[in-house]
């Protein structure tokens, strides 16, 4: 069975600072996607970043990137010149194509003025 | 283009009763996933509709059950309320099938709590 492992219970970082949030996951597949959602407090999920397993090039969205090493199964997520925005729960989550996600048990981001 | 909803935000229930909670998916996506968030915890996956047809049932019992319509809204149901159920139940629609990004988007979620 597919898991995902989010170690970092919390995490720090001040503003304009860079942090990383470490993923690491389980699976025999080849083919499949990750995810990084973040939460805030007005609990709606939203999609922050992306990564097709199939491809070598670590996926970017403005200030946020991943570092994806397959033959490791990790999968950290770097966010860049942090904002007070930034600050929310972060969850890992694996998905083998169109079905179910499996997600870790997330980091709590603090940023701090 | 619409976002997901979800209705209601908060329900509070008395153990034993049942519950349905709705779901209505963002505009052109056919699949809709159920996901229960308890306190603390990450998401976990209930089940997935797609095309109106189950797709896929997590770990949980049959007390809980969903619908979707031609409009691909859902429903989740559960019966017999336990106290363990209390927790966040969230939505999240996709565009399944074919060359798709697999991409889920969430809703705001439910709020449920019982007593």
């Amino acid at each position: 069975a597919q898991t995902v492992t989010q170690s970092q219970p919390e995490m720090s970082v001040q503003e304009a600072e860079t942090v990383t949030l470490s993923c690491t996951y389980d699976t025999s597949e080849s083919d499949y996607y990750l995810f990084w959602y973040k939460q805030p407090p007005s609990r709606q999920m939203i999609l922050v970043i992306r990564q097709e397993a199939y491809k070598q090039q670590n996926a970017t969205e403005n200030r946020f990137s991943v570092n994806f090493q397959k033959a490791a199964k990790s999968f950290s997520l770097k966010i860049s010149d942090s904002q007070l925005g930034d600050a929310a729960m972060y969850f890992c989550a694996y998905s083998r194509f169109a079905d179910k996600l499996i997600f870790g048990t997330g980091t709590r981001l603090q940023v701090f003025p | 283009e619409t976002g997901v909803t979800q209705s209601p935000t908060h329900l509070i229930k008395t153990r034993g009763q049942q519950v349905t909670l709705r779901c209505s998916s963002q505009s052109g996506h056919n699949t809709v996933s159920w996901y229960q968030q308890a306190l603390g915890q990450g998401p976990q996956f209930i089940f997935q509709y797609y095309r109106e047809e189950e797709n896929g049932r997590g770990n949980f019992p049959p007390r809980f059950s969903g619908l979707q319509f031609p409009n691909y809204s859902s429903e989740l149901n559960v019966n017999a309320l336990e106290l363990d159920d209390s927790a966040l139940y969230l939505c999240a629609s996709s565009q399944g099938g074919g060359d798709s990004s697999y991409e889920q988007y969430f809703g705001p979620g439910t709020r449920l709590t019982v007593t």
